[in-house]
């Protein structure tokens, strides 16, 4: 998982409640991502940074929203206002900003979230 | 938009033969193609990667070919192990720099001892 973490590893929430997914990397990487993934289906992008202070949607952003204060750290909030939020959560990294010369993205264990 | 088609979606193979996944990018401007490994629970691990300057890169069993023309990309596993059993994803670049991926929908391979 290459020094990208990802906390808590599970994760509960009660219907109508914020919660917050933790992603922090020592690579220096300057780009990071959010993924949802959901059974039989590939990573679908939620947002993704590639400065500190910047940021842009995904395809699926509606119901989330991120910050990146921190080269390092990458947060997702997962609100109230995402209505099937029930997923696999992955965040990831990249070396460069941008150029197909540093294209690989090092992905996080994971965070399983469950709304109860 | 842009779309990543992968087939099969499940594979069953036993030890020692081959298995071949199939994916078909829609961008033209593609130019970098990842193959991840993704086992129960853990994140996608990078396994081998392609760009679009080249037709074909090879790393032990695993092997990777790019038809740009027909905007197809494959993975080819030979003599196949049991610790090759997990999900398979391919991707493709969007974007002006290829700064994100377009995922296929993934391939659960197994390999029957």
């Amino acid at each position: 998982d290459g020094g990208i973490t990802q906390s808590p590893k599970y994760l509960f929430r009660k219907e109508g409640q914020n919660v917050t997914l933790s992603c922090e990397q020592n690579l220096n990487h300057d780009a990071m991502y959010w993924y949802r993934q959901d059974p039989g289906q590939g990573l679908r992008l939620i947002y993704y940074s590639q400065i500190v202070n910047d940021f842009q949607k995904g395809d699926i952003a509606e119901g989330y929203s991120v910050s990146r204060e921190k080269k390092e750290s990458f947060p997702l909030t997962v609100t109230s206002a995402q209505k099937n939020p029930t997923a696999f959560y992955l965040c990831a990294s990249r070396r460069a900003r941008g150029g197909a010369a540093n294209n690989e993205q090092f992905f996080g264990p994971g965070t399983r979230l469950t709304v109860l | 938009g842009e779309n990543v088609e992968q087939h099969p979606s499940t594979l069953s193979v036993q030890e020692g033969d081959s298995a071949v996944i199939k994916c078909t990018y829609s961008d033209s401007a593609s130019n970098y193609f990842p193959w991840y490994k993704q086992e129960l629970g853990k994140g996608p691990q990078l396994i081998i990667d392609i760009r679009s300057n080249v037709g074909e890169k090879k790393d032990q069993r695993i092997a990777v070919t790019l038809n740009k023309t027909a905007k197809h990309f494959s993975l080819h596993i030979t003599e196949t192990q049991p610790e090759d059993s997990a999900v398979y994803f391919c991707a493709a670049t969007r974007g002006n720099y290829g700064q994100n991926f377009v995922f296929g929908p993934g391939t659960r391979l197994s390999v029957l001892p």
